[in-house]
């Protein structure tokens, strides 16, 4: 069964360095998602991404995130200057259109900011 | 603003036994999705069952159904026979007719007791 797979599972940053987290979602999605779950709270949307421009972002998505589709796999998410309160297991998901209309998640990437 | 609540914490229940997990909503659409995730302790989103607001057929998986009660804007989840394994943090969640986010509950922690 087809999967979204999310690296690497765990990143380890000084604070105020850029770190890039990489997703590739499954193959046949249209839309993709960020979601950020800080340890013991609830599951945040952060943006909505479909043909190549953000569709949608909530108010957690400042300017020092952005979001990018380099190829036609990976969706990737950059934080420019990381801070403390970004620690958090970081979730993307894909989403077909059409059939399911769900979102399936990756396994999440855990960050840690120093 | 789609709103999702969950009243319980915390809930416990015996191995081969019956358990409901509950979750409102606040929502002015008239088509939307609802959704219950698991999360174990490995943290990655488990999809466990997702209705259709225009459906009024609950949905079931095996021994996992919902209760939907679109006037009440209710949407609860019934485990049956519980497993050890059904152990986890179970979110609720809401995503309206475009799909472009999705909105969480703050999760029940649900225990299984041998």
């Amino acid at each position: 069964e087809p999967e979204v797979t999310q690296t690497p599972s765990h990143q380890v940053t000084q604070m105020g360095q850029e770190v890039i987290l990489r997703c590739v979602p499954i193959s046949n999605h249209l839309y993709f998602y960020w979601y950020r779950q800080i340890l013991g709270q609830k599951v945040e949307f952060l943006v909505s991404f479909y043909n190549n421009e953000i569709s949608e972002k909530s108010e957690i998505f400042d300017d020092q995130f952005s979001v990018e589709r380099p190829d036609g796999s990976n969706f990737t998410l950059k934080i420019r200057s990381t801070k403390l309160e970004d620690s958090a297991m970081y979730f993307c998901a894909s989403l077909a259109v059409g059939s399911t209309d769900t979102q399936y998640f990756g396994p999440g990437t855990r960050l840690t900011v120093l | 603003a789609q709103t999702v609540t969950q009243s319980q914490p915390e809930m416990s229940v015996q191995e081969a036994e019956t358990v409901t997990l509950s979750c409102t909503y606040d929502t002015s659409e008239s088509d939307y999705y609802l959704f219950w995730y698991k999360q174990p302790p490995s943290r990655q989103m488990i999809l466990v069952i997702r209705q259709e607001a225009y459906k009024q057929q609950n949905a079931t998986e095996n021994r996992f159904s919902v209760n939907f009660q679109k006037a009440a804007k209710s949407f609860s989840l019934k485990i049956s026979d519980s497993q050890l394994g059904d152990a986890a943090m179970y979110f609720c969640a809401y995503s309206g007719p475009n799909n472009n986010d999705m909105r969480f509950g703050a999760g029940t922690r649900l225990t299984v007791k041998p």
